[in-house]
């Protein structure tokens, strides 16, 4: 079955630069790539996807990339503010059942 | 308009109970899941339903858990004889269509058993 590995868990950045997590999966005919933001006691929120047909995707501060080649996509935020501050998760999908990582823990610094 | 609502939002139980957990999902989804979050860990998928079947339980452990949705809009997943590693986020997504839509989560429901 699918694994979704995330790096890193732990990310401190300063307000106002940039943050990248980093993930890989290991099914080649996942085809669907959510990114979830997780605040403390809340359920996952969808910040950002991406399909196999495309390789970049970007919504205002947020960018994601995906090398089908290698099995990696990467998740990218500029201008970090502090409510950028949660936990992230990147996940992989060929049907219903999603596939999430770990989780990181993204820390914006004042 | 309203999202995912799942209820109770905490539930504390001792080992060996039974316990229901509830899920509204969005009005007109037809597709609905249930993810179980371990501290620390991503969601992991338990089961999914598409109208009133279960499309796919290859997520449920063990046959203490079992879940429904009688009518295609609630869903009830049921846990027999819980065990302290059942202490978990229970969450509650659901999708338009299924078919590899976007799935929107609710904010669970924290289950204790001591």
């Amino acid at each position: 079955g699918e694994n979704v590995e995330q790096h890193p868990s732990t990310l401190s950045v300063q307000e106002g630069d940039s943050a990248v997590i980093k993930c890989t999966y290991s099914d080649s005919a996942s085809n669907y790539f959510p990114w979830y933001k997780q605040e403390l006691g809340k359920g996952p929120q969808l910040i950002i996807d991406i399909r196999s047909n495309v390789g970049e995707k970007k919504d205002q501060r947020i960018a994601v990339t995906l090398n089908k080649t290698a099995k990696h996509f990467s998740l990218h935020i500029t201008e970090t503010q502090p409510e950028d501050s949660a936990v992230y998760f990147c996940a992989a999908s060929e049907d219903d059942k999603i596939i999430f990582g770990k989780g990181t823990r993204l820390h914006i610094l004042p | 308009g309203a999202g995912v609502s799942q209820t109770p939002s905490n539930k504390v139980t001792e080992k060996g109970k039974y316990v229901e957990l509830r899920c509204d999902p969005i009005s007109g989804h037809t597709a609905l899941y249930w993810y179980r979050q371990s501290l620390g860990q991503g969601p992991e998928f338990l089961i999914y339903f598409q109208g009133t079947g279960a499309a796919d339980d290859s997520g449920l452990p063990n046959d203490r858990f079992f879940a429904v949705r009688p009518e295609g809009s609630v869903s009830t997943l049921k846990i027999q004889r819980t065990e302290r590693g059942d202490s978990a986020v229970y969450l509650c997504a659901s999708s338009i269509s299924g078919g590899g839509e976007t799935q929107y989560f609710g904010p669970g429901t924290r289950l204790l058993v001591l």
